[in-house]
């Protein structure tokens, strides 16, 4: 029973357009979320993170938000770049938890 | 800094072999974490540590074992090479607890 779920294994998106990566939950115990970018031959780095107890997240480029009662969260970037090309991961956790949940992950290519 | 390391870049082992595969980090974290992730999935924890001499399982423990006996060193140890455990392994390590994982550059594995 796969507990974080990235339904779209890729995405395809014109450089200057807005990107948009979809998670979904089934552990409504998850409070904490993240997103962490991963380029070939290299290790995840960290996105950006919600708590249940926001809706939303910014962070320049980037924002996330956060539906709890549908148990879904998507990953917005505005404009897309093509260094923005890249596996998209969505994790989740309890915030008082040290173990993540990571989804399969979506491949995002942002052409130029 | 150097972040976190690991050691080798990339093996070829035959069934039944054993190897450690070397994560270091220089961050001073008290939390670290090995990872799996097979072809088009997401990470899946092994093991992860909260301190030196305290480990305790992720979701995939079985075929691994480690240890944790200074802060900086977190070997992974695979007893029996199966073709099961072909993947690629990423060490992380987190300050604490609720903060985010840095990742290393990851461990191709080959199993034949």
């Amino acid at each position: 029973d796969q507990q974080v779920k990235q339904n779209s294994p890729s995405l395809s998106v014109q450089e200057g357009r807005i990107s948009i990566l979809n998670c979904d939950y089934t552990n409504s115990m998850f409070d904490y979320f993240l997103w962490y970018k991963k380029y070939p031959a290299e290790g995840p780095t960290f996105l950006i993170s919600i708590s249940s107890i926001k809706d939303k997240n910014e962070d320049g480029r980037f924002t996330v938000f956060l539906n709890k009662s549908a148990k879904h969260l998507s990953l917005h970037i505005v404009p897309s770049q093509p260094g923005d090309s890249a596996v998209y991961f969505c994790a989740a956790r309890l915030i008082s938890g040290s173990k993540s949940t990571f989804g399969d992950g979506t491949t995002l290519t942002v052409k130029p | 800094n150097a972040g976190v390391t690991q050691t080798p870049k990339f093996r070829i082992l035959k069934i039944g072999q054993s190897m450690t595969l070397q994560c270091t980090q220089d961050m001073n974290h008290n939390y670290m974490y090995w990872y799996r992730q097979d072809p088009g999935m997401g990470l899946k924890l092994i093991y992860y540590s909260v301190g030196a001499g305290i480990t305790d399982k992720g979701e995939v423990p079985n075929g691994y074992n480690v240890s944790r006996s200074t802060t900086e060193d977190f070997p992974l140890r695979l007893e029996l090479a199966a073709p099961s455990q072909t993947s690629v392994y990423f060490c992380a390590s987190s300050p604490t607890v609720a903060e985010t994982q840095y990742f290393g550059p990851g461990t191709r594995l080959l199993v034949l």
